[in-house]
């Protein structure tokens, strides 16, 4: 079946714009998660949705950033502002929520360059 | 707090060499999981397995084993025969048992990057 997919794959935004980030889960996952990438380093979590609820923002980094999945099964990252250290990739992943089946499944995220 | 070391930052073997990527890990949760993903250079994590706390069972699928150790809080992976394909990033990841709702996010180490010479 199809995999997570994410768009834009790659954008480009001058400081201080407002940027928004897709993502479409595999079908029927009810977990779905956003990660940020820098450059030479291992992805940190930013938010965790369980259908349309957001039970875990603990991860974002300032109140700029935003996530939303109003119907549980799309969600979009948006940030506000952007800056300089915003620049990063953006993942998101999905998994199913069948006990013991807690792997997530990733897609192949958005490259967003602050200029 | 959880934690994933990988000390290994880059790792360069000639093809059809073996090879062990190092992860130490720490929790004070006693049911946990742990997973290697490989990220090649298009980007896109690649899952590759995941191991419950309660199983110290080591596994092998084809040129790939793990070794999970609770004693010394180790779970590191072993390619064999390495091919020129195997060159990527890896990522040793760890996270809580997720009930209820709770968060089963991922908490990565920093990766370490494997290149196969030909």
């Amino acid at each position: 079946g199809a995999g997570v997919s994410q768009s834009p794959r790659y954008k480009v935004a001058k400081r201080g714009q407002d940027v928004a980030l897709r993502c479409d889960p595999i079908s029927g996952h009810v977990s779905l998660f956003w990660y940020q990438q820098a450059l030479g380093q291992g992805p940190e979590f930013l938010t965790y949705f369980q259908n349309e609820a957001q039970l875990d923002k603990s991860g974002l980094p300032s109140d700029r950033f935003f996530a939303e999945r109003p119907e549980g099964s799309v969600s979009t990252l948006k940030i506000q502002r952007t800056q300089q250290e915003d620049s990063a990739v953006y993942l998101c992943a999905s998994s199913s929520d069948r006990v013991g089946s807690y792997e997530q499944y990733f897609g192949p995220g958005t490259r967003l360059t602050v200029t | 707090a959880q934690k994933v070391t990988q000390a290994q930052t880059e790792i360069s073997v000639v093809e059809k060499e073996d090879v062990t990527l190092d992860c130490v890990y720490e929790t004070r949760d006693t049911t946990y999981y742990l997973f290697w993903y490989k990220q090649p250079p298009s980007g896109e994590l690649v899952f590759l397995i995941r191991r419950n706390s309660f199983d110290e069972q080591n596994e092998i699928s084809g040129r790939y084993s793990w070794n999970f150790q609770k004693s010394t809080s180790s779970f590191n992976f072993t390619i064999t025969a390495s091919q020129v394909v195997d060159s990527a990033v890896y990522f040793c990841a760890l996270s809580e048992a997720g009930y209820g709702g709770a968060t089963n996010k991922l908490i990565f180490g920093t990766g370490t990057l494997l290149a196969v010479q030909p």
